[in-house]
């Protein structure tokens, strides 16, 4: 069976500091990845999606960036950290074959807090 | 354009009611996909169903069932007998065929009082 990690489960930063933080995902190959923002009481931003090693799509112009190194890998940075940057930030994954299923699942999230 | 709107933004119920939570979406395309989404205190999002748009065909799981009617562009979830667990927030959401994008609406908090 498939899951999806994420880590850390929460972080506090001060602002201007760096941000890394990384999502795997277990028992699939050549999934599509997505990194979602929520702030707090909201809904779900969407801020990148990936189809493969090292292509990334940006949704939302903003300080943050992805990378795909791995392909079950998915890591979302920050060079310096503003308070807006702080919420929910959840990874997903899609199974690559849609010819049987478009369901998008969700890992754990990580709770971060830029104080 | 591509909406999903879940114009409901907080229902609070007593236990064992019946509560049903509006989903109403836009596209032009003939072929797309409809999700619920749960999500508990804990943050993560739990799929809860998914359904095609040639499938009109009502589905219940247990106390869930999904009203998907494209004559209104409704995709409406009800809770029957609704219990304290069920508090969370609820996430409709579409996707075309052939894209990468969900569009999600903006959640309905259910909150079930005992």
């Amino acid at each position: 069976s498939q899951t999806i990690h994420q880590w850390p489960a929460t972080l506090v930063q001060p602002v201007g500091s760096p941000l890394s933080l990384e999502c795997t995902v277990e028992g699939t190959s050549n999934p599509n990845l997505y990194w979602y923002r929520q702030a707090a009481g909201r809904g779900l931003q969407l801020l990148f999606y990936s189809v493969g090693i090292g292509q990334i799509s940006s949704e939302v112009p903003q300080n943050l960036s992805a990378s795909r190194p791995q392909d079950r890998q998915f890591i979302l940075s920050s060079k310096k950290l503003l308070l807006s940057d702080s919420g929910f930030y959840l990874c997903a994954w899609k199974p690559r074959d849609t010819g049987r299923t478009d369901t998008q699942y969700f890992g754990p999230g990580t709770r971060l807090t830029v104080l | 354009a591509q909406k999903v709107t879940q114009a409901q933004t907080e229902i609070s119920v007593v236990e064992k009611e019946d509560v049903t939570l509006d989903c109403v979406y836009e596209t032009r395309d003939t072929t797309y996909y409809l999700f619920w989404y749960k999500q508990p205190p804990s943050g993560e999002l739990v799929f809860l169903i998914r359904r095609n748009s040639f499938d009109e065909q009502n589905e219940i799981s247990g106390r869930y069932s999904w009203n998907f009617q494209k004559s209104t562009s409704s995709f409406n979830f009800t809770i029957t007998a609704s219990q304290v667990v069920d508090s969370a927030v609820y996430f409709c959401a579409l996707k075309r065929a052939g894209t990468y994008k969900y569009i999600f609406g903006t959640g309905t908090r259910l909150k079930v009082l005992a």
